[in-house]
């Protein structure tokens, strides 16, 4: 199962909004609705952003959103702040079941 | 409030066995549900899911195919903690390991993440 495909990086300015996109297969993120994002900050454990494609957990916020279409998937950071400067990555169930996404620093100018 | 606390050796020599087990403090591990992760990270390898222990009415694993035939976990519901080991163990397996909840098909709470390192 190979690694789902993402930017290396994005940044934007602050109160900004970039799109990170997340490039899969009919196997992984086209074939099933559990995309889920994650957000790192360095020496931390990840954090779920987004699950279910486009579905938030409680406490965070709204200025995250996931879609998706056909076999890509997208978080968007919607409102830049400095705390969304971090590494993020989607992740896919995959029947094996699953596969991550290769990860992208966000930056914020 | 889910809370996982890893535990376990930071240092671990080739071809022996990597074991780390994650206790589990809000959940119960035999939840018929939920389902407990072992994933790792590396600057070679990204993050990677290694497999998963679950509970519907008995026990089930899944593996990832990069490490079937050496990984095996082991649950237990008077600890309330579950438990991985990997055996025969190279540099390549070198990585921050971290334990994780699953519900819905996604990753809600992550242990603290242990770093393993395979050295003679």
């Amino acid at each position: 199962q190979s690694a789902l495909t993402q930017p290396r990086s994005v940044s934007g300015s602050p109160g900004q909004s970039v799109t990170i996109f997340c490039t899969g297969t009919s196997s992984d993120v086209a074939g099933y609705n559990y995309v889920s994002w994650y957000q790192q900050h360095p020496g931390k454990a990840p954090k779920l952003m987004i699950y279910d494609v486009t579905k938030r957990p409680s406490g965070v916020p709204d200025r995250f959103s996931g879609s998706k279409s056909g076999n890509t998937a997208s978080l968007t950071i919607s409102g830049l702040q400095a705390e969304d400067e971090a590494d993020y990555y989607c992740c896919s169930y995959a029947g094996s079941p699953y596969v991550f996404g290769t990860g992208t620093k966000v930056t914020v100018l | 409030q889910v809370q996982l606390q890893q535990s376990g050796p930071g240092l671990v020599k080739p071809s022996q066995t990597l074991s780390l087990t994650c206790a589990i403090s809000g959940d119960s591990v035999s939840r018929d549900t939920a389902a407990w992760n072992w994933i790792r990270q590396s600057p070679s390898r990204g993050l990677e899911w290694l497999g998963r222990t679950y509970y519907r009415s008995k026990w089930y694993n899944d593996y990832a195919v990069s490490v079937k035939g050496r990984i095996t976990f082991s649950p237990d519901t008077s600890t309330n903690q579950f438990s991985l080991h990997l055996n025969s163990v190279t540099v390549e397996d070198t990585a921050v390991y971290y334990c994780a909840s699953e519900d819905s098909g996604s990753f809600q709470d992550w242990g603290q993440g242990t770093l393993v390192t395979v050295s003679s």
